[in-house]
């Protein structure tokens, strides 16, 4: 059972506009969260997280949100660039051991000049 | 910058065989990973090793197995490949820092295709 889900395939955004990509969670336990960006023909890169001690971090143009309540992440990207048209994976983590992260199936960020 | 690479790009196998795929990272990195990903699957870790001649068994290890006899290479065997072990094979690995053992550091992949 997937507990990071991420519900959107795909997103399409004109340069320049804003890109929301969104991230579920089942586990109340998670305690750390990441999002990792893919390009064709490589590995993830690491892109920015945060802990669940706050509700947003900020990295340039890339801001994630935390909302635990909802159990819900999600990554602003602003403003897009078609440079950002990659896979966004989001990952949630508990505790310290490797077999305590998590990622969703990724979305597919197009960003149309 | 942290580099990871794999041993191939492309591999095709036939069922059977025994098939190694090797990792090579130069961060003198402690954790090293190996996941596979599959369409609407997204990564799922097969094994992990925290130093030499240390593994974890991932989510997933059945069919595979692991070996790290030098801390900056992790290698990834399957013992008798067969078709459900097509799939994409991404090895990571991380170090002490801000994001510990979560901000790996990925090579980009190795697509293995068993007929």
């Amino acid at each position: 059972d997937q507990q990071v889900k991420q519900n959107s395939p795909s997103l399409s955004v004109q340069e320049g506009r804003i890109s929301i990509l969104n991230c579920d969670y089942t586990n109340s336990m998670f305690d750390y969260f990441l999002w990792y960006k893919k390009y064709p023909a490589e590995g993830p890169t690491f892109l920015i997280s945060i802990s669940s001690i706050k509700d947003k971090n900020e990295d340039g143009r890339f801001t994630v949100f935390l909302n635990k309540s909802a159990k819900h992440l999600s990554l602003h990207i602003v403003p897009s660039q078609p440079g950002d048209s990659a896979v966004y994976f989001c990952a949630a983590s508990w505790g310290t051991g490797a077999n305590n992260l998590f990622f969703g199936t990724g979305t597919r960020l197009t960003v149309i000049p | 910058d942290v580099k990871v690479t794999q041993s191939s790009r492309y591999l095709v196998k036939r069922t059977g065989e025994k098939v190694f795929l090797e990792c090579v990272q130069d961060m003198d990195h402690e954790n090293m990973f190996w996941y596979r990903q599959d369409p609407g699957l997204g990564l799922r870790l097969i094994y992990f090793s925290y130093d030499v001649k240390m593994k974890e068994k991932g989510d997933i290890p059945e069919g595979y197995s692991v070996s790290r006899e030098k801390k900056e290479r992790f290698s990834l065997i399957l013992e008798s490949a067969s078709t459900n072990q097509t799939s994409m094979y991404l090895c990571a690995s991380s170090g002490p820092g801000g994001g510990g053992i979560y901000e790996q550091y990925f090579g980009p992949g190795t697509r293995l295709t068993v007929t």
